[in-house]
């Protein structure tokens, strides 16, 4: 049974960095088979996909974010994380991580709510 | 910055059959972008239907279909219930990532 959980701080202050972690049950985050990814979703918009990282350090970024973001693993506690700088109120969203592959993304975790405040 | 194109809306009536299409600003989408289909009801996180483009997760009802039409990927319900009432978005591979469609909300009336 694979089980991903986001935690991390709900609350960031504009301009300081966004931090996120993923934990994953049910499979290591050092697998090649597997794309761990990040997906958002402002209030009342859509999802957004933000990147993943395979094989612990092959990472690849939306383009219109790829200059703030960086997503990693700790395979020691098998997590994976994400770390968005300088953010702005329009990186209020709820942030989801997701265990994908080169075809699709099957297991999500339940969203994390990180609101930006000036 | 490539812009994946749902319908923003759709109603269906109970039992009847919906389609709902997924374009891509680059031109035709075919089985290489790996054509993806989520559910999102509210509050929840999204769950996934469809990947390349026709097959059927172990959970996906009978009911859901995916195909290519048109130049689009697509999405079919037939015999809509009530619970599909939700929030629809397709999601494209390209050169590496992915992107999301803005979503379709079908309402079931």
């Amino acid at each position: 049974q694979v089980q991903l959980q986001e935690s991390g701080p709900g609350l960031v202050k504009a301009s300081q960095t966004l931090s996120l972690t993923c934990t994953v049950s049910g499979g290591p985050v050092s697998s090649g088979d597997y794309y761990w990814t990040w997906v958002r979703q402002p209030p009342g918009k859509g999802l957004e996909w933000i990147g993943h990282v395979y094989s612990s350090w092959y990472t690849y970024y939306n383009p219109s974010l790829k200059s703030r973001v960086a997503i990693s693993t700790d395979t020691s506690k098998n997590q994976f994380s994400l770390t968005l700088d300088s953010v702005t109120a329009a990186d209020t969203a709820v942030y989801y991580c997701a265990r994908g592959t080169v075809t699709t993304l099957v297991y999500w975790g339940q969203g994390a709510l990180v609101t930006v405040s000036s | 910055q490539t812009v994946v194109t749902q319908e923003p809306s759709l109603t269906v009536a109970p039992g009847g059959t919906v389609t709902l299409t997924c374009a891509s600003s680059t031109g035709a989408v075919t089985t290489d972008y790996y054509p993806n289909w989520f559910q999102q009801k509210p509050g929840q996180a999204p769950r996934a239907l469809i990947y390349s483009t026709t097959n059927k997760h172990s959970w996906t009802p009978a009911r859901f279909s995916g195909s290519l039409l048109g130049g689009k990927a697509a999405l079919t319900l037939s015999g809509v219930q009530p619970e599909d009432e939700a929030e629809y978005y397709c999601l494209l591979h390209y050169d590496g990532g992915w992107v999301f469609g803005g979503g379709t909300k079908v309402t079931v009336l």
